[in-house]
């Protein structure tokens, strides 16, 4: 079945450090590929997706690259600011049993941004 | 325009009894998704409604259902709960199937059986 791995946290930097959050995945099709976004006490934000390979998504200085080659989907931001802090999750969307597009997720990576 | 909203925000029952949780997409969402996000977990597929029909179930118990209505809310109805049910209940709305569509989530109902 499909899933996802992505870097066990927590994950702890400085404010204006790069920051890297790596993902891979398992899938049977040709899925989409997404990362969303939970800030304490919320639900989740949808941050960034691809839907094809090579496909760029960004937002908010976020970026993520569809890597069909390497399954891979990898989050990166040049400079995080203390407000970046939240629960990263990598998630891909396949047609599961022919009837369906479920999300998939990873278990989440805690990012905390000291200043 | 209003996002997924979700009720109640917080819920509290013990062992055996019975909840029910709901959920409104954003205007113009056919579909409508359920997770389930246990503490320290991403969140868990139960669930996917299009258009009143269920079109997609994850690996839960048949003590989980659910229904969508004609104005495409939905509701979760889980029966004889357990201790580890408790957890952070997930809407998720689209606007249809296709794969690339974006889910958006609502705030969530956490719940606590004990």
């Amino acid at each position: 079945g499909d899933s996802v791995t992505q870097m066990e946290g927590p994950v702890t930097l400085s404010e204006e450090a790069f920051l890297t959050i790596n993902c891979t995945y398992t899938a049977t099709g040709y899925p989409s590929l997404f990362w969303y976004v939970q800030y304490p006490g919320e639900g989740l934000q949808l941050l960034l997706k691809a839907t094809k390979a090579d496909d760029k998504g960004s937002n908010k200085g976020f970026e993520a690259t569809y890597r069909k080659e390497t399954t891979s989907f990898h989050l990166e931001k040049g400079s995080v600011q203390v407000s970046d802090s939240a629960v990263y999750f990598c998630a891909l969307s396949d047609l599961s049993g022919g009837s369906n597009y479920k999300l998939t997720f990873g278990k989440g990576t805690l990012l905390t941004v000291n200043p | 325009d209003a996002g997924v909203t979700q009720s109640p925000t917080h819920l509290i029952k013990t062992r055996g009894q019975h909840v029910t949780l709901r959920c409104s997409p954003i205007s113009g969402h056919k579909s409508v998704s359920w997770y389930q996000q246990v503490l320290g977990q991403g969140p868990q597929f139960i669930f996917q409604y299009y258009e009143k029909e269920e079109r997609g179930r994850g690996n839960f118990p048949d003590r989980f259902s659910a229904r969508q209505f004609p104005n495409y809310s939905s509701e979760l109805n889980v029966n004889a709960l357990l201790l580890g049910d408790s957890a952070l209940y997930l809407c998720a709305s689209s606007r249809g199937l296709a794969g690339g569509e974006t889910q958006y989530f609502g705030p969530g109902t956490r719940l606590l059986v004990l």
